[in-house]
């Protein structure tokens, strides 16, 4: 069955660097683009950014434009975000979700928090 | 950016009654190469990523219950809860996925009255 696994999340000054990757299995991780969404705690969702199958085209919210970088690595069937200048509205939960037809977010992980805190 | 708004932000809805969500875009989400509607339907419990529920507007995901239905076109959606049930208590979210950028509408909170 399809399963995502989010982790590096957890406690980072505002200014600071967090890597967060997500383990996929069940599928055939390079046939799908893929998704980081987040919500911050008591929010509503808010997509982040996209990463096509071959990693050709990324896209990304102007809230995190500049700061944050999607990737992946098909051969291990992870994904990834390298989040830098991090500041305290980035606090929020982040989930990968899988991309079916490279429009429908069909699948998503448990999330991993990330909390921007002096 | 396409803007999606949701109304109402919240409702609470007797069990066995229906439930209606409404979901305006700033744009049209109909994709003409296609001819179909670019949005989808979301269901997020308390501590639980979001499941989905409906896409195409109105095609209800594999597993999802009949009574879930989606409906509209082009600007205007609707999800219909036909035969509100105890685990339908949840927050509802449309989402567009016509601009490259997803959108998401700001949530629909279900409850029972």
């Amino acid at each position: 069955q399809v399963q995502l696994v989010e982790s590096g999340g957890g406690l980072v000054k505002p200014g600071g660097s967090l890597r967060l990757s997500c383990a996929a299995s069940g599928f055939t991780f390079s046939d799908y683009y893929m998704s980081w969404v987040r919500q911050a705690p008591g929010k509503g969702l808010e997509w982040i950014s996209y990463i096509s199958s071959g990693d050709e085209t990324t896209s990304y919210a102007d809230s995190v434009q500049g700061r944050f970088t999607i990737s992946r690595d098909n051969a291990k069937n992870s994904l990834y975000l390298q989040m830098n200048s991090l500041r305290a509205e980035d606090t929020a939960v982040y989930y990968c979700a899988r991309y079916r037809l490279a429009a429908i977010m069909d699948y998503w992980g448990q999330g991993t928090l990330v909390t921007v805190s002096s | 950016d396409i803007v999606m708004t949701q109304s109402p932000d919240s409702l609470a809805v007797s069990l066995g009654e229906r439930a209606t969500i409404n979901c305006k875009s700033s744009q049209s989400v109909l994709y003409s190469s296609n001819n179909k509607n670019h949005l989808a339907w979301y269901q997020q419990k308390p501590g639980q990523p979001p499941k989905l529920l409906i896409y195409w507007a109105s095609t209800r995901e594999s597993g999802v219950p009949d009574r879930f239905s989606g409906s509209g076109s082009g600007t205007d959606f609707t999800l219909t809860i036909s035969s509100l049930q105890a685990e339908d208590v949840a927050v509802y979210y449309c989402q567009q996925y016509y601009g490259t950028r997803r959108t998401f509408g700001q949530g629909t909170k279900v409850e029972i009255k």
